[in-house]
């Protein structure tokens, strides 16, 4: 499975938006780069998934690079609830078998500051 | 529309008892997986089943750990024998069915095992 490098964590204050890169250079071209995170305690929870282009939800923006060997979670507006470890996966797609599993490395750690 | 069910939320055994960890998937959803994160450590695959199948075990150990997702019914995680070092949160995550492209999955609130 194709690696990804985070940093170990990052800080951020309330209100203010947030860039978590992701560095994936030995994407391949069937790979789909996924985030997730997890809150203290709780099972992670998909964040945004994107191919190529940068993608919008209710959550979060994912910007990806041209060459797709990096890529950035965009929280717009950073909350207490926030604060959380984001992990940015490669999953290869489209279809099911047994390439489905998650790879989870080690995510960066936000912490968001009142 | 319910998330992803897991129980029990906490559970403690002896060594040497065996463990059944129970989840059950959102509405609609066909595929499980198992996940494992020891303290202090990243999430770890486990097993993918689709129903009455086993998908990949990879990630499984090869002795006393085993998991069936019956036609009906929940899946089940079970860990016979169960040691110190089984001592872990177990999460399930579910998904739709093949066909749509690079699916999400979704995540229930885990099991907390602890092994005394």
């Amino acid at each position: 499975d194709a690696k990804t490098t985070q940093p170990n964590s990052m800080e951020s204050n309330e209100e203010e938006p947030v860039h978590l890169p992701c560095n994936h250079s030995t994407i391949s071209g069937t790979d789909y780069i996924h985030w997730y995170r997890q809150l203290p305690s709780q099972g992670p929870e998909y964040v945004i998934h994107g191919l190529t282009s940068n993608v919008n939800n209710r959550m979060a923006s994912l910007a990806i690079a041209e060459d797709r060997k990096s890529s950035t979670l965009i929280l717009h507006r950073a909350t207490l609830r926030d604060a959380a470890v984001y992990y940015c996966i490669l999953k290869f797609g489209p279809y099911g078998g047994a390439t489905n599993k998650l790879i989870f490395g080690t995510g960066t750690l936000l912490a968001v500051q009142p | 529309n319910a998330g992803v069910m897991q129980n029990p939320r906490h559970l403690v055994r002896r060594r040497g008892q065996e463990a059944r960890l129970r989840c059950s998937p959102m509405k609609g959803h066909s595929h499980v997986y198992w996940y494992r994160q020891l303290p202090e450590e990243g999430l770890k695959f486990m097993v993918y089943l689709q129903k009455e199948n086993i998908i990949d075990e990879s990630g499984m150990p090869k002795e006393r750990f085993s998991a069936e997702f019956p036609k009906e019914g929940p899946s089940i995680l079970r860990i016979q024998q169960v040691v110190r070092g089984d001592s872990a949160a177990y999460f399930c995550a579910s998904s739709p069915a093949s066909g749509r492209v690079s699916y999400e999955q979704y995540f229930g609130p885990g099991t907390r095992l602890t092994v005394t």
